[in-house]
């Protein structure tokens, strides 16, 4: 069955140090994975996903994510916090053969000190 | 683009009332999704559709119905709310098998 880990239920970062939220996962198949934020009383807003090729995977607002096959995770890193990147991040995975059904993560709430 | 559009924002409900949740989405996408959220918990699939006339069970479709009959629109229907359906509602859309794209949610207490 498909399953994604957040292991982390809160990160806490300071400004301008560089932040990784953790996710790992487990398909039969090949994945395809996911990264969304959501800011309070928002819904969920796509940051970036891996398909196929590059395993360093660059999305929206200065994110990116590596995708290793041997750990089994897609870590979202950024290499330098804002206090507005301060929201909850959800990992979410799906077979790359299968249908429709995304898995979600528990979600990790990022939390970026001034 | 408006992108995908849910209404209510929030609403109160009463045990055993019912309503209906709205969602569109103008993007023409044939793939759309209703996912609850709880607190501190990721996102459940409640029913999903792959295009008009069509739609089927997620993960958790006890409670609720769906219909499909127009691309645009995917409505979800709480018949008898329980106090176990208090949540946060989104709807999502996709045109193909992959990135989906969130509506701002309905909050739904059911007292």
């Amino acid at each position: 069955a498909q399953s994604v880990a957040q292991p982390e239920d809160q990160v806490n970062v300071a400004e301008g140090n560089p932040l990784t939220v953790k996710c790992t996962y487990s398909v039969s198949g090949n994945p395809y994975l996911f990264w969304y934020v959501q800011y309070p009383n928002r819904g969920l807003q796509f940051l970036l996903k891996y398909i196929t090729g590059d395993n360093l995977v660059k999305g929206s607002y200065g994110f990116e994510a590596e995708f290793n096959k041997s750990q089994t995770s897609f870590h979202l890193k950024k290499p330098s916090a804002l206090v507005s990147d301060s929201a909850l991040y959800f990992c979410a995975v799906r077979e790359k053969d299968s249908s429709y059904k995304l898995i979600f993560g528990s979600g990790t709430r990022l939390l970026v000190r001034p | 683009n408006a992108g995908v559009t849910q209404t209510p924002k929030f609403r109160i409900l009463k045990i055993g009332q019912s309503m209906t949740l709205q969602c569109t989405q103008d993007m023409n996408h044939n793939y759309m999704y209703w996912y609850r959220q709880d607190p501190g918990m990721g996102l459940k699939l409640i029913y999903y559709s792959v295009g008009a006339g069509i739609t089927d069970k997620g993960e958790v479709p006890n409670g609720y119905n769906v219909s499909r009959s127009t691309t645009e629109d995917f409505p979800l229907r709480l018949e008898l709310a329980a106090p176990s359906q208090t949540s946060v509602y989104f709807c999502a859309s996709s045109y193909s098998k992959e990135t989906q794209y969130f509506g701002p949610g309905t909050r739904l207490l059911v007292l």
